[in-house]
């Protein structure tokens, strides 16, 4: 059974400090892809990125980076000088590829609270 | 843009009741998805469908169905509304896995239905 831990249920920061949000994640399936999604107060879940677990590449989209480790299951989310504006409730997902539906197991979700 | 839109923001519903939330999207996504959202629990998935009139139960069926006679639209029916039920809902669609290849890709969410039930 596929299952994600997010172990920080709220992370609080002050305005430019980095901060990282964990992602472990248990899966028998050799192929799988992981996600992370922002739910800002709005409510509406927006997505950040997709990986699959061929590519161990890190990626990084402006002050945004993903580490993505295999040897330790995890797929952690790193916020570079973070702002206000990224206030939000985070989740990261997994899916074990070509499952019927593309269904996401995600994780209990990480509330991040950026403090001018 | 993929557009998910979701019938209600807020509801408020007493036990017993019948309770309808209605989804619809406009990419022609095969794939749609209910999840209850609570906090520390994360998204759960009520009930899928990967065509229409197809449905697979997801972790927390009970006490809910589901019912899609059109590709855009997927509603979740509370049959007798509990207080247990109290939750924020989230709908979802996704492309379908295709082909030879075991791809998933990112599902696309509405804007979420705070429902609570007295």
């Amino acid at each position: 059974a596929q299952k994600v831990t997010q172990a920080q249920t709220e992370i609080s920061v002050v305005e430019k400090e980095d901060v990282t949000l964990d992602c472990v994640y248990e899966t028998r399936d050799t192929t799988y892809y992981l996600f992370w999604y922002k739910q800002p107060p709005s409510g509406e879940l927006v997505f950040l990125i997709r990986r699959n677990s061929f590519d161990e590449q890190n990626e990084i989209s402006g002050r945004y980076s993903w580490n993505f480790q295999k040897s330790t299951s995890s797929f952690n989310f790193t916020i570079t000088a973070s702002q206000v504006v990224d206030s939000a409730v985070y989740f990261c997902a997994l899916s074990e590829a070509g499952n019927a539906g593309n269904m996401l197991t995600f994780g209990g979700g990480t509330r991040l609270m950026v403090k001018p | 843009d993929v557009k998910v839109t979701q019938s209600s923001r807020y509801l408020v519903k007493r036990t017993g009741e019948k309770v309808f939330l209605e989804c619809v999207q406009d990419m022609d996504h095969e794939n749609m998805f209910w999840y209850r959202q609570d906090p520390g629990l994360g998204l759960r998935l009520i009930y899928f469908s990967y065509d229409v009139k197809m449905k697979e139960k997801g972790d927390i069926p009970e006490g809910y169905s589901v019912s899609r006679e059109k590709k855009e639209r997927f509603s979740l029916i509370l049959e007798s509304a509990s207080t247990n039920q109290t939750s924020m809902y989230l709908c979802a669609s996704s492309p379908p896995w295709t082909g030879g290849e075991r791809v998933t890709y990112e599902q696309y969410f509405g804007p979420g239905t705070r429902l609570t039930v007295t």
